[in-house]
């Protein structure tokens, strides 16, 4: 068990570019949970995915944002057209199943210029 | 989206104090009430997991306790430690986890 891993771990770009995040989970665990967390703020749920199907997407997420979990294994979180306020912390997690905790990555920090 | 309250904001004891926090949250379209401690510069760390009303659960110094019927939970920290300085946070499960916004603890040596 190498726990959550997330990269990259820092990410600066200019408003305007696209950004991509990976996640890869705890290898056992079927449930993958992307959240943003902004200062002073608890995680903010966007959406998790059960195996490859994505089950959930928060009415928050607008269309610019997609995520993918092609194999049931890892997910990447796609911004396009990166606004400012899309800086924040990206945090993935996962768990073997509901009502189970969820173990977190360290985070991706964006910032856009 | 459930509205989830932790009080206080934030607190700051003394080494060897205990102390407590309370999240509250719509007793209603809930299954289960998590709470996590997040350092800083490290990722979140699961505490409990709880679903039963009149739930309690313990995890060596830290114990938490909960309420479904009027919805909130108390999260105990007896004898604090300077190591347990850290941001609290609970999230009831409805759909999804609804984080509240956490109890930053500040334990002073």
């Amino acid at each position: 068990d190498t726990g959550v891993s997330q990269n990259p771990r820092h990410k600066i770009t200019k408003r305007g570019q696209n950004v991509t995040f990976r996640c890869d989970p705890i290898s056992e665990h079927n449930r993958l949970y992307w959240y943003r967390q902004t200062l002073g703020q608890g995680p903010e749920f966007l959406t998790y995915f059960q195996n490859e199907a994505q089950l959930e997407k928060s009415r928050l997420l607008s269309d610019r944002f997609s995520a993918e979990r092609p194999k049931g294994s890892f997910s990447t979180l796609e911004i396009q057209r990166t606004e400012q306020g899309d800086s924040a912390m990206y945090l993935c997690a996962s768990s073997p199943g509901s009502n189970q905790p969820q173990h977190f990555g360290d985070g991706t920090r964006l910032s856009i210029l | 989206i459930l509205n989830v309250e932790q009080s206080p904001q934030s607190l700051h004891v003394q080494e060897g104090d205990s102390t407590n926090f309370t999240c509250s949250f719509p007793s209603s379209n809930f299954y289960a009430l998590h709470w996590y401690r997040w350092e800083t510069a490290k990722s979140p760390e699961a505490l409990f997991v709880m679903t039963l009303n009149g739930d309690e659960k313990k995890k060596g110094r830290i114990s938490a306790t909960l309420n479904t019927k009027e919805g909130y939970s108390y999260l105990y920290i007896k004898g604090s430690q300077p190591e347990d300085s850290a941001t609290y946070l609970c999230a009831p499960a409805a759909r999804q986890l609804t984080f509240g916004s956490g109890t930053q603890l500040t334990v002073l040596p």
